[in-house]
């Protein structure tokens, strides 16, 4: 069953500090990778994605960084504000023709 | 407004019901999905539409069935033989591009089952 693996489970950023989420995949047949953010009680929404013919995307204090050899991408949140403590999930292509397969998530925490 | 709907919001079932979660969306969207959600196990999914007619099951699909005869609409009903059904569920669609069903996924808020 193909996996992503998310790191860590749980994060504590002091406000104004960087945030850093880690996710490694399986092999896939295309290259799509999002990341989705979810507040408790709400379904999760969609914050960043990126299809790597580059290896870097960013937007605001989001980036994604992707290192297709290493089969790892991750999220990097600059000057983390207290209203981004979430629960924030990788995801990956499965199979053609099947869903995203999800990382187990990890709860961030940004201490004011 | 564009969006997908989920009701009810919360639910509570006695042991031995069969309990059925709705699942509405006007995105215009082909695919479906429904996952649940338990703490620390992210998301799994149950069950994925492709289109109208047709399902396939997901990683945990043992107590739970679908049925997919509109676009706009994915029930899901959560049998008595789900041994542990109390969960957050989420519905989910998306756009088929190809094959692969790699099109940004737009997330319903949840409905919350709890059995007494």
């Amino acid at each position: 069953q193909q996996q992503v693996k998310q790191s860590p489970q749980s994060l504590i950023v002091q406000k104004g500090g960087i945030s850093i989420i880690n996710c490694a995949y399986e092999n896939t047949a295309f290259d799509y990778f999002p990341w989705y953010q979810q507040f408790p009680g709400k379904g999760p929404a969609l914050l960043i994605a990126i299809r790597p013919d580059v290896s870097e995307k960013k937007e605001g204090r989001f980036t994604i960084s992707f290192n297709k050899s290493a089969k790892q991408f991750s999220l990097h949140i600059m000057d983390s504000q207290p209203g981004d403590s979430a629960t924030y999930f990788c995801a990956s292509p499965g199979q053609a023709g099947t869903a995203l397969i999800f990382g187990k998530g990890t709860t961030l925490s940004v201490s004011s | 407004d564009g969006g997908i709907t989920q009701s009810p919001k919360y639910l509570f079932r006695k042991e031995g019901q069969n309990v059925t979660l709705s699942c509405e969306q006007n995105l215009n969207h082909d695919a479906m999905y429904w996952y649940r959600q338990d703490p620390g196990q992210g998301l799994r999914l149950i069950y994925y539409s492709q289109i109208v007619n047709d399902f396939q099951k997901g990683d945990i699909a043992e107590g739970y069935s679908v049925s997919r005869e509109k676009k706009e609409s994915f029930p899901l009903t959560v049998t008595s033989a789900q041994k542990n059904p109390t969960a957050f569920y989420l519905c989910a669609s998306s756009s088929r591009t190809s094959d692969y069903l790699t099109d940004t996924q737009y997330f319903g808020p949840g409905t919350r089952l709890t059995v007494l």
